[in-house]
């Protein structure tokens, strides 16, 4: 199965900060990796598919980038509201796997 | 509106059974294929399983593969889950989750239901 390894697990910053969290595939998956947010006692939201492609209602202060092995999840200006935990997931081939999970804090 | 609503968890005890379903509505269910991605307690999602739009193509984790099987029902607009030989480990929220795909191949999972928690515990 291919792993995926998230980083950092956590951080913390102020709200108008840029924050960037990056996932690495054990080996090459296309474009087929997406980021979901999830807040506390609800169900995942799928913010990007396809490495960079934003789903339809994300705010555009969300980004996604890289190719290969290598991507990362940028949030420009964060806001009160993406306090939250973020996955990337890959749908390369089955078992679709997950990384870890960063959790953005509050600083 | 695109709904996915699961219902079926519970208290169940080690090496008992569970069947969870989950209810599509507001979209043609037939045309997408479908997910059920679990979360333990304070952990990270877990993909479990996957079945094609036919229902003719299903795929496993390697930790439920063997105890799990998944199926629908296009006609009743249902995905289930059928969890055999429990263990402890498989206690989490259980959610289903429509697979979008384009183009390119790039899929992702859209929307998610509210989850159902399952808890294995004699």
């Amino acid at each position: 199965a291919i792993q995926m390894t998230q980083s950092p697990s956590s951080l913390s910053a102020s709200v108008g900060d840029r924050v960037t969290i990056t996932c690495r595939a054990s080996r090459g998956i296309r474009n087929d990796l997406g980021w979901y947010q999830q807040k506390p006692g609800k169900a995942p939201k799928l913010l990007i598919y396809g490495i960079s492609s934003l789903q339809t209602g994300v705010p555009s202060r969300f980004s996604g980038s890289g190719s290969g092995t290598d991507f990362t999840l940028t949030i420009n200006s964060l806001q009160p509201e993406d306090f939250a935990t973020y996955y990337c997931l890959q749908d390369y081939n089955y078992p679709w796997t997950f990384g870890q999970g960063t959790k953005v804090e509050i600083k | 509106e695109v709904q996915l609503l699961e219902s079926g968890g519970g208290l169940v005890q080690p090496g008992g059974s569970l069947r969870l379903s989950c209810a599509a509505s507001g979209y043609t269910f037939s045309s997408y294929a479908m997910s059920w991605v679990r979360q333990a307690p304070a952990k990270g999602l877990e993909w479990v399983s996957a079945i094609s739009i036919s229902g003719g193509s299903t795929y496993y984790a390697d930790s439920v593969k063997g105890r799990f099987t998944i199926s629908r029902d296009n006609s009743k607009n249902t995905l289930y889950l059928q969890m055999d030989s429990l263990r402890a480990e498989d206690t989490a929220v259980y959610y289903c989750a429509r697979e979008g795909i384009v183009a390119s191949g790039a899929e992702w999972f859209d929307p998610w239901g509210q989850g159902t928690l399952v808890t294995v515990s004699s």
